[in-house]
């Protein structure tokens, strides 16, 4: 299996932006989870899915942040409007409903606002 | 100004050391609990997992052990080396109350391996 696919690697935008990141969970896993990842504030969960549903979005900071999971294999996060402040490092994660529990992460995506 | 973020814990170790990287959790509910790895530049890398009905699990290299009394985990490292330079992150379930596989992470811990 590939693991957990992101895209893009790396985004620079300005700030006012939209921002769309990418996922892949790993084929067969019912759960997908949206992490973002800063010096300040360390591991942020952001989201969950469950069966392609959002569980708990708790986590999302502002109006700004949207997500969606409209098929089994593919996710997106997006910021609209961006700020310099939503520079962070942004990872997707993906279970099984079997257990155990562990969450498999991907490269993570590295975005900066301008 | 000067930015201030999260302050991790610093283990420095000589290459050959053994290592012991320790976390306290939270929750006495949580019935499993994973240690990940990150290197600079990657996603948290699964190392090694323990149900609570365990004390040690062994697997390569690594041990953890779990003090449900203390709530308190802890990952021995055997024969440091280089390769085990990164941010070690303790994560429990949180048992029934956390639901839904959701993980609660610590804050992490910086291995430095010296040569």
């Amino acid at each position: 299996d590939a693991g957990v696919i992101q895209s893009p690697r790396h985004e620079v935008t300005e700030m006012g932006q939209e921002v769309t990141l990418r996922c892949k969970p790993i084929s067969g896993h019912d759960y997908l989870f949206w992490y973002r990842q800063t010096m300040m504030r360390g591991l942020e969960l952001l989201i969950y899915f469950n069966n392609n549903v959002p569980i708990d979005d708790s986590g999302m900071p502002e109006d700004r942040f949207s997500a969606k999971m409209p098929n089994a294999s593919f996710s997106t996060l997006k910021i609209q409007p961006s700020e310099p402040r939503d520079s962070a490092v942004y990872f997707c994660a993906s279970s099984s409903m079997i257990p155990p529990e562990t969450q498999y992460f991907g490269p993570g995506t590295r975005l900066l606002v301008l | 100004g000067e930015s201030v973020g999260l302050h991790l814990p610093t283990l420095s170790v000589q290459e050959g050391d053994n290592s012991i990287i320790n976390c306290a959790y939270s929750n006495s509910a949580s019935d499993y609990f994973i240690w990940y790895k990150q290197e600079s530049g990657k996603g948290p890398q699964f190392i090694i997992d323990i149900r609570s009905n365990m004390d040690k699990r062994q697997g390569q290299r690594v041990t953890v052990l779990l003090n449900k009394t203390v709530k308190h985990l802890s990952l021995q490292i055997a024969a440091t080396q280089p390769g085990d330079s990164a941010v070690y992150f303790c994560a429990e379930n949180g048992g029934l109350t956390g639901g839904g596989n959701k993980l609660t992470f610590g804050t992490g811990t910086q291995l430095k391996v010296e040569l």
